[in-house]
């Protein structure tokens, strides 16, 4: 079993639709969780923290379930610039025992 | 320069060859990494060197062999590599405490071996 599991895609949804990716984690000792973005061919840039409280920023809201051990990002009102691959990650053990999921690829299309 | 510079952006190589990546970081970290990305497979850690000093080899091969001079400096030097080694490695920084470590990355180097 991978230690950081998303669904590969692809999404593809039209402009301004709501659009939500999970991802689980097999460690129970992860302590932080982390989204970050990749365009093609770019780097990965970080998008947002994970907070056990959930949160918010603009039309991204993150979400945290440890009992469950999964990950959820929810993105409001779809641009085309959010086109990208959104890749999740946990942080647990020594602070560089970061663990990469393997990307959720999103196109949204006109 | 800000942030995370790497260098070549592309580069091409013979399994024969030897070549040396290079990562520079403006950004004051203590913390530098090489991660392998191969196509629709997660980041690979490679190496991490906290304050210079190499503290995780997630056993990488041989013919990879990092250095890191300097906190704000790392290389990874490429010899007699194989075709499955072809993929993009990146460069990171970060400044590593306790519960948090928030990686920046470079452009990345994407490598070709033939």
């Amino acid at each position: 079993r991978k230690e950081v599991e998303q669904d590969p895609g692809p999404f593809n949804v039209p402009e301004g639709a709501t659009v939500a990716f999970n991802c689980t984690y097999s460690n129970s000792a992860s302590q932080s969780f982390f989204w970050y973005r990749q365009d093609c061919r770019k780097e990965p840039k970080l998008l947002m923290s994970v907070y056990s409280s959930g949160n918010e920023d603009g039309r991204f809201t993150a979400q945290l379930n440890r009992a469950s051990q999964y990950i959820s990002l929810l993105i409001r009102d779809s641009k085309l610039s959010d086109s990208a691959t959104y890749l999740c990650v946990a942080l647990s053990g020594s602070a560089r025992q970061l663990t990469f999921g393997s990307g959720t690829q999103l196109t949204v299309l006109p | 320069e800000t942030g995370v510079t790497q260098t070549p952006r592309h580069l091409v190589m013979g399994m024969t060859n030897k070549k040396s990546l290079k990562c520079e970081q403006h950004l004051g970290h203590n913390a530098m990494y090489w991660y392998k990305q191969s196509a629709k497979k997660p980041l690979e850690l490679m190496f991490v060197y906290n304050f210079k000093e190499q503290t995780e080899n997630n056993s990488v091969p041989s013919r990879f062999s990092p250095e890191c001079p300097n906190s704000s400096h790392l290389f990874l030097h490429l010899h007699t590599l194989q075709p499955e080694d072809s993929a993009l490695y990146l460069c990171a920084s970060s400044q590593e405490s306790p519960g948090a470590n928030v990686l920046t990355f470079g452009a990345g180097s994407r490598l070709t071996v033939l």
